[in-house]
Parts: structure tokens; sequence; C-alpha cells
């Protein structure tokens, strides 16, 4: 898999869009980005994942650049609970275990 | 559905106890997996299964044994408990869809070894 890079952390205000980078410069044709993200050390949770296309759902958007080498996870009105560490991963998908790498994390303040 | 289970929340063993972590899951998902997250750290694969009766080493197999008889569950063994063990320990599922690409994780068993 693909080894991605992000931003050990960043802060962003409540209420504001929180705008999550990473890069994945050696991204396969056939391989996925992942984001994740884990809230106090709870289960990582699933948040959104995308191929070539940019995608959005109900908690967030995710902007993958033409070349496929880099990607922004966009939370668009950040809260509180939004607070946690953030990881993209690059898998090829179906059958594959996620390689975790040290994520961001995110602090909303108020 | 209760999702992905895992029991106990909490242990603490000594330096060489065995014992067994338990991970259920009740979604009929095929693949199931075991992580370990150290203090500050991402999570790390420990091992893997991709259906009843077929497992697999991840990235940090040693001093750790699964099995898989049924598709429900993926129990991981401590054969010889070591301080370096000491770690929260997921347990994760996903379906074998073509469009499944979410996995589920478990709340963590948050383990210590004296």
């Amino acid at each position: 898999d693909a080894k991605t890079t992000q931003p050990p952390s960043m802060d962003c205000a409540e209420g504001r869009a929180a705008n999550l980078p990473c890069n994945h410069s050696t991204i396969s044709g056939n391989e996925y980005v992942y984001w994740y993200r884990q809230i106090h050390s709870q289960g990582p949770q699933y948040i959104i994942h995308g191929l070539k296309n940019n995608e959005t759902n109900e908690m967030a958007s995710l902007i993958i650049t033409e070349d496929r080498k880099s990607s922004t996870l966009i939370l668009p009105h950040a809260t509180l609970r939004d607070t946690a560490v953030y990881y993209c991963i690059v898998n090829r998908g179906a059958g594959n275990m996620l390689t975790f790498g040290g994520g961001t994390r995110l602090m909303v303040k108020p | 559905n209760a999702g992905v289970t895992q029991t106990p929340k909490f242990q603490v063993l000594k330096t060489g106890q065995s014992m067994t972590l338990q991970c259920a899951q009740d979604m009929n998902h095929e693949y199931m997996s075991w992580y370990r997250q150290d203090p500050g750290m991402g999570l790390r694969l420990i091992h893997y299964s991709v259906g009843a009766g077929i497992t697999d080493q991840g990235e940090v197999p040693n001093g750790y044994n699964v099995s898989r008889s049924t598709t429900e569950d993926f129990p991981l063994r401590l054969l010889s408990a070591a301080p370096s063990q000491t770690s929260v320990y997921f347990c994760a599922s996903r379906g074998s869809d073509r469009g499944a690409y979410e996995q589920y994780f478990g709340p963590g068993t948050r383990l210590t070894v004296t």
C-alpha cells in the first residue's frame, strides 16, 4: 500500500470548515483513499473513501487532486465533537487490511 | 445489530500468563482483523481472517495466535504475556461484497502486562 503523509496536528475554530490534507504521491491506479477518525481512544470510525472523483456524504467531503497524489478531507462545519485523530489511508480495497500512519490530531476550539 | 463487540474491556496480566481476547460481530462479515495501538501511535495489524478457517499474519504477529472457527468470532490468544504487549487491542470486521469498503471497529480491550 502507498505511504501517506499528514501534518501531525491542526486547529480549527468551531463552526468553521476543517480542511485536512494528505499526501500520497506513490498511490497506484487501483488504490483508494480512505479516511477514518479516532475519538479519544475509541475504535476508529470510517468517514469516507474515494478513487478518482470527489466524494461527499453526511459527514464530510473528500477532494482528490487530478493526479491523485494528494487529497483533502473537509469537515464543512466543525464542532467540538469532531476533535479527534484523523487517518488518511491508501488501500487497494476489497480483501485488504488497513495500514494506519500517525494521522492528524484535529483540535476544534470554541 | 450490536456491531463488533470485544471482551474484556480492561485486563491486567502478569508476565508469562496467557489469555484470550474475545471478538464477535453480528453483521455476517467475512473479513475480521486484530490491531494493536500503543500510546501515541497508529494502529498496527496483528492477524486477520478472510473467512472461517482462514487466517493470516499481519505486521506484528509474534506472540499472538488466532483461529476462526465461525464467521461471528475471531479470538486473539496471547501465549505468554510480556510487558511489550501492553497496548489497546481493537478488533474490526468488514463485508466481502464488492461495495463493502467500510471497516467496523470494536471499542477495544485495554491490556496491561506487569
